[in-house]
C-alpha cells in the first residue's frame, strides 16, 4: 500500500518554464490538497479538491492550477515558473472534506527555480 | 496575530524526560485539531488528533484541548532520541469556507 505517491522527487527548472507535479492515491480518498512549504512559513495550502470533479483555491493560489484527473490523482501545474515558487510541495489526501479528516502526506518534491 | 502560533524552538529535554509542546490558535469556530510530527527532510506524519476539551491518550503522546482558552498542547512522555523532530499543529477551522491551518511548528531536540 503506497499511500500518497508524489513524482518527480526533485526538479530544477529554469524562470519561464512550466511543468507538472503528479501525485497519486490508493486510499479511496475523495479529497485532495497540494501545499508548499518554505522556512519559516510553515505549510500553506495552494489548492484543494473536496471530491472528484470539484477544485478550489486555498490561501496561496497565485501561479498555480490544478487538475483532479479523476478520484486517484491530482497534478499541480506551474505555467511559467518564477524563483519565488521554489519551494517543497507536499501532496496529501483525506477520506473527506470536513471537521476531523486527518491528512496523509506525500513524500514531497523539492523544486528549485532558478 | 496569526492564526495558528507555535513557539519555533528548539525545545531541548533530557531523554526520558516529558516533553510539552504548546499550541494556540485564533478561530473560536475551530474543531478540530491534529498534531504532526515531521523529521528533517521528509513528510509530515499524523500523531493524533482531538476534537473534545479535555486530554486524549495515544501510548506515550497524550492532547490536550482546552476550547475556552483557545490552546492546544501535545505531552510526549519518555522522549527518545527517536523523537527528536518538529511538530506540527494544525486546526481545522469551522467558520466559513475551508480552512486547514498548520502552525509553523516546534523543532524538539531530546539529549541522550
Amino acid at each position: 500500500n503506497a499511500g500518497v505517491t508524489q513524482t518527480p522527487k526533485f526538479q530544477v527548472l529554469k524562470t519561464g518554464q512550466s511543468m507538472t507535479l503528479q501525485c497519486a492515491q490508493d486510499m479511496n480518498h475523495n479529497s485532495m490538497y497540494w501545499y508548499r512549504q518554505d522556512p519559516g512559513m510553515g505549510l500553506r495550502l495552494i489548492y484543494y479538491s473536496a471530491s472528484e470533479g470539484t477544485t478550489d483555491k486555498g490561501e496561496v493560489p497565485n501561479g498555480y492550477n490544478v487538475s483532479r484527473l479523476n478520484k486517484r490523482e491530482f497534478s499541480l501545474r506551474l505555467e511559467s515558473a518564477a524563483p519565488s515558487q521554489t519551494s517543497v510541495y507536499f501532496c496529501a489526501s483525506s477520506e473527506a472534506l470536513g471537521v476531523g479528516q486527518p491528512q496523509h502526506f506525500g513524500d514531497g518534491t523539492r523544486l528549485s527555480i532558478l | 496575530q496569526k492564526e495558528v502560533e507555535q513557539n519555533s524552538g528548539p525545545l531541548s529535554v533530557p531523554e526520558g524526560a516529558i516533553a510539552s509542546l504548546n499550541c494556540t490558535y485564533s478561530d473560536r469556530g475551530s474543531q478540530s485539531f491534529f498534531w504532526y510530527r515531521q523529521y528533517s527532510g521528509k513528510s509530515p506524519e499524523l500523531i493524533m488528533f482531538i476534537y473534545s476539551n479535555g486530554d486524549k491518550e495515544d501510548g506515550r503522546f497524550t492532547a490536550q484541548l482546552n476550547k475556552a482558552s483557545q490552546y492546544v498542547s501535545l505531552l510526549i512522555r519518555d522522549s527518545q532520541p527517536s523523537d527528536s523532530a518538529t511538530y506540527l499543529c494544525a486546526v481545522n477551522m469551522g467558520s466559513g469556507a475551508y480552512k486547514y491551518i498548520f502552525g509553523t511548528g516546534t523543532r524538539l531536540k531530546v539529549l541522550a
